[in-house]
């Protein structure tokens, strides 16, 4: 069955502290697609990054990265040099399946909590 | 460019009811997808709309309900309210329903039951 686990309630570090986000899933697919998304205090879902699996490639945006490590279904995200802004909660997702129509059963995390204290 | 637009933001019901929630999508996007984010289960999603059809549907009774409209604007109803219920209702809206896309979010409606 497909699943994601997010291990970490709620983490709390210390503005400018590096802090990884850790993401566990699982499929019986071989094409699927993973997402973080944040969700600050005011609730509105921001999409942060998509990757499908097949793409390994490790990606950096600005402080924000990202480790996709198949062989331990792992999809980590990581903070570097936190901010207060970085505050809210981050969600992990998997959506199976590439085809029309049948794309859009997004399974989420339950989520994790950051507060970056200044 | 506006953003996915909910309505109402907050919403007070008792046990019984029913209720309509209102999303309306960002201009030019066809697909609407809804989800229930609460506490102990976090975001589940509920179904996905695409040109006026429901395209995808997750394991929600049947007193769960929607539906979209030439304009993409969708409608959620939830008939004979319970208490569990009560959640954050977050919409989502993409271009198309291809190909996994990211989805943009309205703010949601915050429904408490009675």
């Amino acid at each position: 069955a497909q699943k994601v686990t997010q291990a970490q309630t709620e983490i709390s570090v210390v503005e400018k502290e590096d802090v990884t986000l850790d993401c566990v899933y699982e499929t019986r697919d071989t094409t699927y697609y993973l997402f973080w998304y944040k969700q600050p205090p005011s609730g509105e879902l921001v999409f942060l990054i998509r990757r499908n699996s097949f793409d390994e490639q490790n990606e950096i945006s600005g402080r924000y990265s990202w480790n996709f490590q198949k062989s331990t279904s792992s999809f980590n995200f990581t903070i570097t040099a936190s901010q207060v802004v970085d505050s809210a909660v981050y969600f992990c997702a998997l959506s199976e399946g590439i085809n029309a129509g049948n794309n859009r059963k997004l399974i989420w995390g339950l989520g994790t909590s950051l507060a970056v204290n200044p | 460019k506006a953003g996915v637009t909910q309505t109402p933001r907050y919403l007070i019901k008792t046990r019984g009811q029913q209720v309509t929630l209102s999303c309306s999508p960002i201009s030019g996007h066809r697909s609407v997808s809804w989800y229930q984010q609460t506490p102990g289960q976090g975001l589940q999603f509920l179904f996905e709309y695409f040109s006026e059809t429901q395209r995808n549907k997750g394991n929600f009774p049947g007193r769960f309900s929607g539906r979209q409209f030439s304009n993409s604007r969708s409608e959620m109803n939830v008939s004979t309210l319970e208490l569990g219920d009560s959640a954050l209702y977050l919409c989502a809206s993409s271009p198309w329903i291809g190909d996994n896309q990211p989805q943009h979010f309205g703010d949601g409606t915050r429904l408490s039951i009675l």
